[in-house]
């Protein structure tokens, strides 16, 4: 099975900063790839799919890029609001592994 | 306005057994019938993790190896409901489970819409 890592596991960074999160999968999965925010006490919310469209609704601090096994979700002013743990998931084909999640602070 | 409930949860002894539903509503597909749909669960403090999936074109299900064998996803079409039925329930099991629906009939599509989940306990 394809296994999905993400770094870093958590950061701190002060408003308006740039935030990157990488995703990569053991093995090439195209496009296919998902990001997803999860807020403290929260459901889960889908951000980004295909790599790097942007979900209906999402803010366009928000971008993901990437194809094949490394993928990366950048957020390019980080706001308060942005406290969340974020996952990476892969889905072009079962299993439809989650990434262990990187959470994210603001300094 | 897409609603997917979830009901079901709750204790149970190792080795036993729960049945989850999942009623879905506000969305219809080309066929009339449910959207790709997944399970995903996440025990308490920890991360997301995939557990089962059926497709909404024809029958076709995946299950995570740790569940192989003891869990079965269903649909009921005509009742909008998904089901996860779960067998030799094992500690490692507790979680709280969400019914969540793909983007599409597709199961090789993301989730956009998340149930609000329901607790299972896995405790003597």
């Amino acid at each position: 099975d394809i296994q999905m890592t993400q770094s870093p596991s958590s950061l701190s960074a002060s408003v308006g900063d740039r935030v990157a999160i990488t995703c990569r999968a053991s093995q090439g999965i195209a496009y296919y790839l998902a990001w997803y925010q999860q807020k403290p006490g929260e459901l889960p919310k889908l951000l980004i799919y295909g790599a790097s469209v942007l979900q209906s609704g999402v803010p366009s601090r928000f971008s993901g890029s990437g194809s094949g096994t490394d993928f990366t979700l950048t957020i390019s002013s980080l706001q308060p609001e942005d406290v969340a743990t974020y996952y990476c998931q892969k889905y072009n084909s079962a299993p439809f592994t989650f990434g262990p999640g990187t959470k994210v602070d603001i300094k | 306005e897409v609603q997917l409930l979830e009901s079901g949860g709750g204790l149970v002894q190792p080795g036993g057994s729960l049945r989850l539903s999942c009623a879905a509503s506000g969305f219809i597909t080309n066929n009339n019938g449910i959207n790709g749909i997944s399970w995903v669960r996440q025990a308490p403090g920890k991360g997301l993790e995939w557990v089962s999936s059926i497709c909404g074109i024809g029958s076709g299900t995946y299950n995570a190896d740790s569940v192989t064998g003891r869990f079965t996803i269903s649909r009921d079409n005509s009742k909008k409901t998904l089901y996860l039925q779960m067998n030799n329930l094992r500690a490692e099991d507790t979680a709280v489970y969400y019914c969540a629906k793909l983007r599409s009939d597709y199961c090789t599509d993301p989730i956009d819409y998340w149930g609000q989940g329901t607790l299972v306990t896995v405790s003597s």
